[in-house]
């Protein structure tokens, strides 16, 4: 069975502070992606990688950055937080194309 | 407009009553995911069903590419299958992103 791991799990900030959401996957994937969850709104793509080094732009990119520092290693930033940010975020991998595993999320206020 | 449309949006059960949850698309597809999402929790897949059907204990997902539409049936029902059921199609023109249906909520009173 897959692993993803993310922390924190739990996370309250104010508005302009940073926040670092970690991600990390043991199968060796190369596909790992940043979802946010809103209600209404369903799972949104933030960011995804298909290996270190590799960044690829979601569906609501805007004021998150990230970065794939391993292979099993991807990480979301805040650098200004905001919020409108405020959400419950996950992180899913994935071999190549196919199966989609997830972290059990990591949950952001932002005050 | 939504390419994924998940129905009924909500399903309220008496323990032991089957459900049937529907997922329909606007695009074409590689492969249709059915997911379960525990209250308040992760997601856990369920299927990854190209085309076809497929069984899982309880559960059977039928997927026909051609009527664009996928179901996830649900037999017996248990009060801890009570959580939100999520599609999500791997498009043909982009199989690095999914795109995901909204959900359908399912509680199962006892």
């Amino acid at each position: 069975e897959a692993a993803v791991t993310q922390s924190p799990r739990n996370k309250v900030t104010v508005t302009g502070g940073n926040v670092t959401l970690s991600c990390r996957q043991t199968n060796s994937h190369n596909y790992m992606y940043w979802y946010r969850q809103d209600t209404g709104h369903g799972l949104r793509l933030i960011h995804y990688s298909y290996g270190a080094g590799n960044l690829q732009i979601g569906d609501v990119p805007d004021g998150y950055k990230a970065t794939r520092t391993t292979q099993e290693d991807f990480f979301l930033l805040l650098e200004l937080a905001s919020p409108s940010q405020t959400s419950l975020y996950f992180c899913a991998s994935t071999p190549n194309t196919g199966q989609l595993y997830f972290g059990e999320g990591s949950k952001l206020t932002v005050l | 407009g939504q390419q994924v449309q998940q129905s009924p949006a909500s399903l309220v059960l008496q323990e032991g009553e089957n459900a049937e949850l529907q997922c329909n698309f606007s695009t074409s597809l590689n492969s249709m995911q059915w997911f379960y999402q525990r209250p308040g929790g992760s997601l856990v897949s369920l299927f990854y069903n190209p085309s076809g059907t497929k069984h899982s204990g309880r559960l059977t997902s039928t997927t026909v590419i051609k009527e664009r539409r996928s179901s996830l049936h649900i037999s017996s029902s248990q009060t801890t299958d009570s959580g939100t059921y999520l599609c999500a199609l791997e498009d043909v023109g982009d199989n690095s992103k999914l795109i995901w249906g909204l959900g359908t909520s399912l509680v199962v009173n006892p």
